[in-house]
C-alpha cells in the first residue's frame, strides 16, 4: 500500500480482556515500531523489528504486552488482562532501511484503545 | 530531567510571522533530529530532519541544532492557519533505532 495502514481504527473493550491491534508497513520496509501515545504527550517507544526478528523490546511496559512479525511484513501487537491505563492511541511506524539512526520513520494513522 | 524536552504551549502566532520553537536534549550521543506535524486526531507526520549542526531549510521551515548545547530547534516562516498543529521534536541516538519523543508544541497561527 501506498502508507502504513492499522487496524482496528478504534477498539473499545473491557477490563482485563485480550486484544491484538495489526499494523502492515509500507511495502518494502525492513523495519517497524510500534509507539503509544497518551493523550496530551509525545509518542512512547515500545518495541522495534528488524525484519522477523525483534531488535528492541525495551519499551514493552510489562509481560502483558507482546509483539510478533511472523513473516517480516505484518506485526501484531497484543495485550493481555487490559487495563485502564493501557488507553491510549497505538501508533505503527516503519522504515526502509534495516535500522539506523538517519532511517525515516512513516507512521500510520493509530488505533485509538479505550479500556472500560 | 525528561530526554527530549519541549515547551508545550500553545504558542500563539499572527498569519504571516515567524513560529520559532524549540527543543532540548539531554543525551549526548543523540545522532539524529526530527520534526513531526500532528493534527488533532492525526498521526505524526514528518517535517524535517537533521544530522549535523548549522542550519537545514525546506521550504518555509528552517531547522537549526547546535550538538554542544544540546539543542534543536524548528522556524516555521509566513505561518499559515494551515500550520497550527502540535509540533513534536524527536531523537534519535546513534546506535539505535527508536525515537525519544518530547511533549510537542501546540501552535496556533490566527488570521
Amino acid at each position: 500500500g501506498a502508507g502504513v495502514s492499522q487496524t482496528p481504527s478504534n477498539k473499545v473493550t473491557e477490563k482485563g480482556k485480550y486484544v491484538e491491534l495489526r499494523c502492515d508497513p509500507i511495502s518494502g520496509h525492513t523495519a517497524l515500531y510500534w509507539y503509544r501515545q497518551s493523550l496530551g504527550q509525545g509518542p512512547e517507544f515500545l518495541i522495534y523489528f528488524q525484519g522477523t526478528g525483534a531488535a528492541d523490546d525495551s519499551g514493552l511496559p510489562n509481560d502483558r504486552f507482546f509483539a510478533v512479525r511472523p513473516e517480516g511484513s505484518v506485526s501484531t501487537l497484543k495485550i493481555q488482562r487490559t487495563e485502564r491505563g493501557d488507553s491510549a492511541v497505538y501508533l505503527c511506524a516503519s522504515s526502509r532501511l534495516a535500522g539506523g539512526s538517519t532511517d525515516t520513520q512513516y507512521f500510520g494513522p493509530g488505533t485509538r484503545l479505550t479500556v472500560l | 530531567q525528561k530526554e527530549v524536552e519541549q515547551n508545550s504551549g500553545p504558542l500563539s502566532v499572527p498569519e504571516g510571522a515567524i513560529a520559532s520553537l524549540n527543543c532540548t536534549y539531554s543525551d549526548r550521543v543523540s545522532q539524529s533530529f526530527f520534526w513531526y506535524r500532528q493534527y488533532s486526531g492525526k498521526s505524526p507526520e514528518l517535517i524535517m530532519s537533521i544530522y549535523s549542526n548549522g542550519d537545514k531549510e525546506d521550504g518555509r521551515f528552517t531547522a537549526q541544532l547546535n550538538k554542544a548545547s544540546q539543542y534543536v530547534s524548528l522556524l516555521i516562516r509566513d505561518s499559515q492557519p494551515s500550520d497550527s498543529a502540535t509540533y513534536l521534536c524527536a531523537v534519535n541516538r546513534a546506535a539505535g533505532n527508536k525515537l525519544t519523543f518530547g511533549g510537542g508544541t501546540r501552535v496556533l497561527v490566527k488570521p
